[in-house]
This record gives structure tokens, sequence and C-alpha cells, in this order.
């Protein structure tokens, strides 16, 4: 199986500050119709996933453009510019290029 | 607006059968992929099973092979997910999702004796 390995896994963030996930994959993400399949999802408290980003860095709608995905290959980077109240919770990356599918372990983003 | 809705979680003891739903409404089932994902308590997410949108192909995580199986009826604009020999470590909160953009609220599935 594909090893998604996320750091760090705990981000504590001031309000307006920056953040920033890196996402690591054990394998090549290159799907074989050439888009690299790699998804970024948030999860509230009590909350189902939600995805912010897919193939590496569209945003899904109504995502607020603070979030954005970057990387190619084998790494990858999910940034928010400025963290807001709402933005609590894990963040996971997820691959879709090579079955099972697969999540990296969650980074927990909290409100320093 | 696209909802999936689960049902039918619930108790049941090691080695028990349990059958969830997931009623899609919105869109039509039949031009999709469907999936379903777990998450243990305090866990992170696993994905569990497949099924392409006219129930042709199916896969699963080897964790569930044998045990678990994946089926629509496209008619009903439904998701099903058959759970034989449940362990313990099949206690988690199953989504039912189409590809990775709309995910249902989750129905809790606890094996314990």
């Amino acid at each position: 199986d594909v090893l998604m390995t996320q750091s760090p896994l705990s981000l504590p963030v001031t309000l307006g500050q920056p953040a920033s996930i890196s996402c690591r994959s054990s394998q090549s993400l290159v799907c074989s119709d050439g888009n690299t399949c790699l998804n970024w999802f948030q999860q509230r408290p009590g909350q189902s996933p939600r995805r912010l980003i897919y193939r590496v860095s569209t945003r899904d709608s109504g995502v607020p453009d603070r979030f954005s995905g970057s990387g190619s290959g084998t790494d990858f980077t999910l940034k928010i510019s400025r963290v807001e109240a709402e933005d609590v919770g894990v963040y996971y990356c997820m691959q879709y290029t090579h079955w099972p599918y697969t999540f990296g372990q969650g980074t927990k983003l909290e409100i320093k | 607006e696209v909802q999936l809705v689960e049902s039918g979680g619930g108790l049941v003891l090691p080695g028990g059968s349990l059958r969830l739903s997931c009623v899609a409404s919105g869109f039509t089932l039949s031009g999709y992929w469907m999936h379903w994902v777990r998450q243990a308590p305090g866990r992170g997410l696993e994905w569990v099973a497949k099924i392409k949108d006219d129930g042709s192909e199916r896969n699963y995580v080897d964790s569930v092979k044998g045990r678990f199986t994946i089926s629509r009826d496209n008619a009903k604009n439904s998701l099903y997910l058959q759970m034989n020999s449940l362990r313990a470590e099949d206690t988690a909160v199953y989504y039912c999702a189409r590809g990775g953009q709309d995910w249902g609220q989750g129905t809790l599935v606890t094996v314990s004796s």
C-alpha cells in the first residue's frame, strides 16, 4: 500500500498567521491520465470530512482562497495563508492513484 | 443539493453481521463510482471499498476482503455494505462517499461483546 506521511501531526497556530502541512507519499501519485491524484481534506470536530483540494492544487467550490495546495511526484503541501478560527480541525492528505486509496495520519490544527 | 444518508449501524457481537445502507439524493447514482470509508473512534480514515457506476467492478481493502460486500441499486439510488464476520477492529463510523467530494454524516458500527 502507498504510505502517506504527514508532518507535523500537531500544528498550533496564532490567528491570522500562516500554516503549512507537508505530505509525502511512498510512491509517485501520477495517475494514468497524467494528473496527480492527491486530495486534501478537512475534518472539523464532530463533522464528516470535507474535501478542500483535488489533483494537488484545485480548490473545491466554496473553499476560501486562503487554502492552497502544491507539489508534485511524492511531495505535497497544503498552505493556509491566514488561519481563522473556523479552520480548527484535522487535515488529511489522501492518494487515489493506487488501490487501496490511503490517507495520511492527519494533522491537528489548533489555535494558540 | 447532493445528500448522502447512511443507516444500519449499531451494536453487534463479534462474528455477527450488519448491512449498511446509503440513500443518495440530488444526483443520479448511476453516473458515479461510490465508496465506503471508515473511521475508528479517535483515529484516522480508511478507504474500505468502492464500486463502479454499473456495479461491474468492486475493490476492497485487504482487511475486509472476503467479509464485506459492497453493492448498489441504481434504481433505488442506494448503496450498500454487507458486513459479515465482524471483528472488534471493524468498530468505526462508516461513511458513504461519492468520489471524494460528497460524504454522508456516517453511521456508527460497534462490534463488542
